[in-house]
């Protein structure tokens, strides 16, 4: 049984341009939850998806956007990036109270 | 709102020796409490959880947590470190309801001296 899975692993942005990373749920697990983790902090909720729609979302501008499929697999959106949003994106599924993460997708912007 | 803080940023431990790191919480009722682990570029691994029950939790790798509600803690221990315990530990909150998105603390980091 597959895991979370992530993709791309690495990923080097320009600031201004759009990006979109892309996460495969644990098999059976239906919610997918978002999370960015800056260099040496801890993750911090973006948002989370249930039945395609956002069920929850963190405190993040509205350049970050997400997406689920009906296979509940999920991308992240963020549109005009800044420096700042170089980080480690993770992606968790979970099915009930329990979230499993995937490796993440290091994105830098230079 | 829900916080999370680890009071000790970096923790150095000889290999054998015991380990505690330390979680406090910030919550209306009792959350679910976790603790990850994160080796360098790597993703979280769930160590144990508590939903309820029995306070004292066993997880993986050896490792133990106990929830202490008059205390708002939910510390992480082990008897006996091993070098491959090297690593950042998170421990995180998450809410009964549905939508559980978690609350991180700021994490620990545990070196391990041969």
């Amino acid at each position: 049984d597959a895991g979370v899975t992530q993709s791309p692993t690495h990923l080097i942005k320009t600031r201004g341009q759009q990006v979109t990373l892309r996460c495969s749920p644990k098999s059976g697990h239906d919610t997918v939850s978002w999370y960015q983790q800056a260099l040496g902090q801890g993750p911090q909720f973006i948002f989370q998806y249930y039945e395609e729609e956002e069920r929850q979302r963190g405190n993040f501008p509205d350049r970050f956007s997400g997406h689920q499929f009906p296979n509940y697999s999920s991308e992240l959106n963020v549109n005009a990036l800044w420096l700042g949003d170089s980080a480690l994106y993770l992606c968790a599924s979970s099915l009930n109270s329990e979230q499993y993460f995937g490796p993440g997708t290091r994105l830098t912007v230079t | 709102a829900q916080s999370v803080t680890q009071p000790d940023i970096h923790i150095t431990v000889s290999e054998g020796a015991s380990l505690e790191l330390r979680c406090n919480y910030s919550y209306g009722a009792t959350p679910y409490l976790f603790w990850y682990v994160q080796s360098p570029g790597q993703g979280l691994q769930l160590l144990l959880k508590y939903f309820s029950g029995d306070t004292l939790v066993q997880g993986i790798k050896g490792f133990e947590a106990e929830f202490k509600r008059s205390q708002s803690s939910f510390n992480l221990r082990k008897p006996s470190v091993h070098w491959s315990d090297a690593a950042e530990y998170f421990c995180a909150v998450g809410a009964r309801n549905y939508g559980q998105n978690f609350v991180f603390g700021p994490g620990t980091r545990l070196s391990v001296l041969p």
